[in-house]
Parts: C-alpha cells; structure tokens; sequence
C-alpha cells in the first residue's frame, strides 16, 4: 500500500519569500514517481512538479524545485520568491505500478501575504 | 500541453435523478482516464479507472451501480450518478494520463472538475 503524508494543514508566507511544503511517502514498490499538484480556488489541479525514484538530480521547474530525500522518504516542494498569485491548496502525490493510480496527501493550503 | 475538459462545470439535480459528467481529452487520445472524488476543503479520492473499451475499474467501497462509467472512444469518459442523493453531492474530477513526452505513462491531465449539488 501506499501513502502521502503532508503535516502542514496551512502555511503563511510573505512574498518574495521561499517556502518549503512537506511531503512524506510510503510505498514498497521500487520504482515510483512523485507529483506535486497545485489547486486554485477555481479547482482545477495543475501540475507542477514531478520526481521518479531513480531520477539522481532533484526536479525543479522554474520557481519549484522537489527536495526529494529517498532514505528519508520525503519529497519536499520549494517555492522560491513566491508571489500572491501561489496562494492555493498543494497536493503531493505518489504513483507506481505503472502509474496507474495517484494517491493524494491531504494538502497544504498556502496563503501569500504581500 | 494536454488539455482535459469536463461538462457541465456545475450541476444542480434533484434527488433521485441522474446525472452524466462528460470527460473529454482535447488534442491527445487517452486510453487511461481516472475519475476522482473531492469534499471541501479534503483530498481527492481516486473512484474509479476508466479503460478504453472495456470495464472500469472500482476502488474499493465505491458503488459500482452507483456511479457508472462508460470509456466508449479515446477521447471520452463519462460519469454517471444513477439516483443521485445529498450525500453525492461533491467536486469530481477527471484526468488522463499521458501517452507521450517526457512525462509518457507518468502525467496526468486534469480537467477543471464538475460540482454536483443535489438538493
């Protein structure tokens, strides 16, 4: 079985400032990627992130990068010079098998302050 | 990128009608759709996977006869709550995955969600 943990229900951060999201997982597979997803007020889930378990070299995508620490099992998002327009619910998440499934941690809402 | 789209975007039935929540991939053809389940304010649950031609697939607990899913095209998956009730009332999304870039077998597209309110 698998499963996502993310601790911070809420996170405040002032613009312009980083932010680091927790993520921790739990899975027996070998071979397994990791997602970050990012939801608006309007629901749409936008990709954001994404880290398979061999990958040697962190991900990052312009202003994300994915702290992964495999013997931690954790796969932390960074936010660099976050923006008011961040502000939104964040959602790790972790497939195997093919990928067939996504299995989704609970969230972290984050709220940008100017 | 890939665009999913989902219609209608909001719902209001009454109780004991059914509903049909449309899942359309834009511009690629996906074998593979999920659809998800989301209460406020709480994570999306995986219901079901859907297989292009043949039976979707149900995680457990969810009502097979409940929430019907038909896959008949590439590029479609629909949604159906048969005699929806106040409890079904919730955010449902749909994705598909991918089947080419550098994410192939990885990604999953989403599409903006349908809220289904039945009163």
């Amino acid at each position: 079985a698998q499963k996502i943990t993310q601790t911070q229900p809420g996170m405040f951060v002032q613009e312009k400032e980083a932010v680091t999201l927790d993520c921790t997982y739990d899975t027996s597979d070998p071979s397994y990627g990791l997602f970050w997803y990012k939801q608006p007020s309007s629901g749409e889930m936008i990709f954001l992130i994404y880290q398979g378990s061999y990958d040697q070299q962190n991900a990052t995508e312009g202003r994300y990068s994915l702290n992964f620490q495999k013997a931690r099992k954790s796969a932390n998002l960074v936010i660099s010079a976050s923006q008011l327009g961040d502000s939104a619910m964040y959602f790790c998440a972790i497939g195997s098998g093919g990928y067939n499934k996504l299995i989704f941690g609970a969230g972290t809402r984050l709220a940008v302050h100017p | 990128g890939a665009v999913v789209s989902q219609h209608p975007s909001r719902v209001i039935c009454k109780s004991g009608t059914s509903v049909k929540i449309e899942c359309r991939s834009l511009d690629f053809q996906a074998t593979t759709m999920f659809w998800y389940r989301q209460f406020p304010k709480k994570s999306l649950m995986l219901m079901a996977t859907s297989n292009e031609g043949s039976k979707a697939t149900y995680e457990q607990g969810v009502e097979k006869d409940k929430f019907l899913i038909n896959h008949a095209s590439l590029t479609l998956s629909t949604l159906t709550v048969t005699s929806a009730h106040p409890e079904d009332s919730s955010f449902y999304i749909c994705s598909a995955r991918g089947t080419s870039g550098p994410l192939a077998y990885n990604e999953q597209f989403f599409g903006p969600g349908t809220r289904l309110t039945v009163l």
